[in-house]
């Protein structure tokens, strides 16, 4: 099954406490990307990446890491967590940027 | 700046009726696309359909449409025969051109189907 997977679907952590959001796709997209979504304001773009080793800030990078070291993989790293990082992120992925993307499921982030 | 901008906050239809999302968009570049994604309360975000900014007709996918209006810049989303499983959360989406492949999304509708 075509899929984007991300892990943890939910986490509760502490503000400093470095976290990873780890997301795979088995579609051999090239291009994948990290979304926060926040109430009243919609999903916002952190970081995507166009293939292997090439990654682009997306509008809202501050605070957030990624690497792409591999294809199927893209994870999403929070070196130093603070509240206003809280939030649901989700990964997703389509072919070469272009046409609709496919979104893993979500991963719901408290950071206290 | 590149801008997407859905004006309805929360929206109500009756069943069977048919409803229209607003969608406006802001880009200076020529080619670009336009996406809509629903996201029911369970959370997951579902493609429903998309506008390549070249395309000359309107997209349509089964019940949905995309009315696009180049010249005003508006890309809305058209729901024919409402059920009660479309009651969800709409996103209007766009994909830059010029070669960044960046996406907008809007800060979308609620819309609640009425039995």
């Amino acid at each position: 099954e075509a899929q984007v997977t991300q892990n943890p679907r939910y986490l509760i952590t502490v503000t400093g406490k470095k976290l990873t959001v780890t997301c795979s796709q088995n579609m051999n997209h090239e291009y994948m990307s990290w979304y926060r979504q926040d109430p009243g304001l919609g999903l916002r773009q952190i970081y995507y990446s166009m293939n292997v080793e090439v990654t682009d800030k997306g509008d809202v990078p501050e605070g957030y890491k990624v690497s792409r070291k591999e294809k199927r993989n893209f994870p999403l790293i929070l070196e130093s967590p603070s509240p206003n990082q809280t939030s649901l992120y989700f990964c997703a992925s389509n072919d070469r940027g272009r046409g609709p993307q496919y979104f893993g499921p979500g991963t719901r982030l408290l950071v206290l | 700046a590149q801008k997407i901008t859905q004006t309805q906050p929360g929206m109500f239809v009756q069943e069977k009726e048919a409803v229209t999302l607003d969608c406006t968009y802001d880009t200076s570049d020529q080619s670009y696309g336009l996406f809509w994604y629903k996201q029911p309360s369970s959370g997951e975000m579902i493609f429903l359909i998309y506008q390549g900014s070249y395309d000359e007709q309107n997209a349509t996918e089964g019940r949905y449409s995309l009315n696009f209006q180049k010249a005003r810049k508006s890309a809305n989303l058209v729901i024919s025969a409402s059920q009660l499983g479309d009651s969800a959360m709409y996103f209007c989406a766009m994909r830059e051109g010029s070669g960044t492949y960046k996406y907008i999304f809007g800060t979308g509708t609620r819309l609640k189907v009425l039995a």
